[in-house]
């Protein structure tokens, strides 16, 4: 079975610095990735997704992931933080056929002005 | 608009008292679930369901239920909550197939039980 890992439980960082949260998955195949955002008292929004093809992917509100399958890593970037982007992510991996994913624990991102 | 919604979105209730969230989708999604949200565990998934009458378990299905008597629909039941069901809960629906991975959120609802 596939599991996906997100070491960082907190990440603090200044309004505008850049932001790399951490992703890393277990699967012998490259699975389905996925980055969801959730802002405080809302549910959970898609950022990104991979499936295939080109291994850095853009998504919504300026985020990026970049897929390294040597590194069964998919980490999530921002160039500059915004005060509004600071919420909880979540890293989700889809393989196997049971064609339900597994989510990682969250990565709560604080912005400081 | 596209959405799932879930009722009620805060709910405080006693010790045995039987409940139902209820959870609904206007995409025609085959696929729907639901997941609970605690502090440092992320979002684990209850039960599942594949189709009308199809449901199976998640990770953590102990003191719930779940029926989907309809396409659309996907309630949540507890039938004898305890303190331990204390959380925040979400549906989330998707297409059937490889696809089915990305899932659609409701908003959540926050569940005390005391």
């Amino acid at each position: 079975a596939q599991s996906v890992t997100q070491p960082d439980i907190h990440i603090t960082v200044s309004e505008g610095a850049s932001l790399e949260l951490r992703c890393n998955y277990s699967y012998g195949a490259t699975p389905y990735l996925f980055w969801y955002v959730q802002s405080p008292g809302q549910g959970l929004q898609l950022l990104l997704k991979y499936f295939s093809g080109d291994t850095l992917v853009q998504g919504i509100k300026g985020f990026e992931a970049e897929f390294k399958r040597s590194q069964s890593s998919f980490n999530l970037r921002k160039p500059s933080v915004h005060w509004s982007d600071a919420a909880e992510y979540f890293c989700a991996v889809g393989a196997g056929g049971s064609y339900i994913p597994t989510f990682g624990r969250g990565t709560s991102l604080i912005v400081h002005p | 608009e596209a959405q799932v919604t879930q009722n009620p979105r805060y709910l405080i209730t006693v010790t045995g008292k039987k409940l139902t969230v209820t959870c609904s989708q206007n995409m025609n999604h085959e696929y729907m679930s639901w997941y609970r949200q605690d502090p440092g565990l992320g979002l684990r998934q209850i039960y599942y369901s594949m189709n009308v009458e199809v449901t199976d378990k998640g990770d953590v299905p102990e003191g719930y239920k779940v029926s989907r008597k309809e396409k659309r629909n996907f309630p949540l039941i507890l039938e004898s909550p305890s303190p331990n069901q204390t959380s925040l809960y979400f549906c989330a629906s998707s297409y059937k197939g490889p696809s089915s991975y990305e899932q659609y959120f409701g908003p959540g609802t926050r569940l005390t039980v005391t």
